[in-house]
């Protein structure tokens, strides 16, 4: 246990569904990360949160809506997928937005149907 | 585009030997750099560190060398176990510095 917990560890939905991925951190952490990891590609940022406030939108698709209601947890609201958007989702959190090591949950591996 | 890249996407040694994983990146802003380690089903985990004003830095069995003239990032495994089989992935700081962005991995493979 990485002290970045993120359920579901596995998710599998239909194109119409909606469904949200959860993440918390009791590491007094103050900023907060999705990142999506698809099969041989590189990690992408998908947003970033630093003291409860979105500082970065990595043109995500608006199917994909964060949510951070305290500096402990963070939220991925999804709806209307895509078969594509099929991949291991990856929450991180760190001390500082800048220069300090991210801490990463185990993810949630996530099938569109 | 920023782009952190490796060098190599496999890399198998014996135990034992010296594995050396290599990482090309693009910023050369970047103050911060980070290599970390994935194992099958978990999430990437901290390896070692680096800042810009140092050339080396050395862990437990695990060094990092950065070589700014040319962007270049290493990681240096002494003595490899079949327990550091893993992706390995080098990070750096994005141009707006708010977040890490990572390149595509280095599997490396260990055999006994």
């Amino acid at each position: 246990e990485t002290g970045v917990t993120q359920t579901p560890r596995h998710l599998v939905m239909g194109m119409t569904n909606k469904k949200s991925l959860k993440c918390e951190q009791h590491l007094g952490h103050n900023a907060m990360y999705w990142y999506k990891q698809s099969a041989k590609k590189p990690l992408e940022l998908m947003f970033v949160y630093s003291l409860e406030e979105r500082v970065e939108n990595n043109s995500v698709p608006s199917r994909f809506s964060p949510e951070c209601p305290n500096s402990s947890h963070l939220f991925l609201h999804l709806h209307t997928l895509q078969p594509e958007d099929s991949a291991l989702y990856l929450c991180a959190s760190s001390q500082d937005p800048r220069r300090s090591g991210y801490t990463f949950g185990s993810g949630t591996r996530l099938t569109v149907v | 585009g920023e782009s952190v890249g490796l060098h190599l996407p496999t890399l198998s040694v014996q135990e034992g030997d010296n594995s050396i994983i290599n990482c090309a990146y693009s910023n050369s802003a970047s103050d911060y750099f980070i290599w970390y380690k994935q194992e099958s089903g978990k999430g990437p985990q901290f390896i070692i560190d680096i800042r810009s004003n140092m050339d080396k830095r050395q862990g437990q069995r695990v060094t990092v060398l950065l070589n700014k003239t040319v962007k270049h990032l290493s990681l240096q495994i002494a003595a490899t176990q079949p327990g550091d089989s893993a992706v390995y992935f080098c990070a750096e700081e994005n141009q707006a510095g708010t977040a890490l962005i990572f390149g595509k991995g280095t599997t490396l493979s260990v055999s006994s």
